[in-house]
């Protein structure tokens, strides 16, 4: 089945570190752009950032640069979402999708709670 | 920054009757290699977001030829033919031709 499954939410201190990691199937994970999109609760869409098939690219929105790190293992089809120094606007949930030009192919989310 | 605009915002139909959604981009959306990067999603309630029409005009695999996407330049349309109950949800509008991609605000549309 082609699908991404996403995996590592939960509730983290503001400050705190968390890692999200989404597995691929079904198709050619290492021939994909991959991107992370996040949904506030109650809010709307709002693109994290984006990964070139080789991991050679990132691009990030700029309030998260600095401290979430997007990468990939192509061997095991993984993607992942390294966030650090965690704020309370960053709860939400997070989709990883495939990406070509946009994202086309959604996971069902995981949901990161940043409070004290 | 390129900053999406759609409206309606809240956009109540009744069953059967056509709807619309407008979107307006700050700036062209045309890439330099000549594509326009517009693309409009959907979100059922309790959902994931699933693309519906990609590049401005081009639906994805099984979404019903009911909906269709129209516009060029700053100004887009998606419109719905005739309103069914799965339609419910929050639409949006997405540009992928300038960083950092955006994303509207998202339209609302329930059944009157």
């Amino acid at each position: 089945e082609v699908q991404v499954v996403e995996s590592g939410g939960g509730l983290v201190q503001p400050g705190g570190s968390l890692r999200l990691s989404c597995a691929a199937s079904g198709f050619s994970f290492s021939s994909t752009w991959m991107t992370w999109v996040r949904q506030p609760p109650g809010k709307g869409l709002e693109w994290v950032g984006n990964i070139k098939e080789d991991g050679s690219e990132k691009f990030y929105v700029d309030s998260v640069k600095g401290r979430f790190t997007i990468s990939r293992d192509n061997a095991k089809n993984s993607l992942n979402l390294q966030m650090n120094s965690l704020r309370a606007e960053d709860t939400a949930v997070y989709y990883c999708a495939r990406y070509a030009r946009s994202p086309e192919l959604w996971g069902r989310g995981t949901l990161v709670t940043v409070s004290s | 920054d390129v900053v999406m605009t759609q409206s309606p915002l809240s956009l109540p139909v009744t069953l059967g009757q056509p709807a619309s959604i407008s979107c307006r981009s700050s700036q062209s959306l045309v890439h330099s290699d000549g594509n326009t990067y517009l693309h409009w999603f959907q979100q059922r309630p309790g959902q994931s977001p699933r693309r519906l029409l990609y590049k401005v005009s081009n639906r994805d695999s099984g979404v019903p030829d009911r909906f269709s996407g129209s516009g060029s330049g700053t100004d887009f349309t998606l419109k719905i033919s005739r309103v069914e109950a799965e339609d419910v949800g929050i639409y949006y509008c997405m540009q992928g031709t300038h960083w950092p991609l955006t994303f509207g605000q998202g339209t609302k549309l329930d059944i009157k």
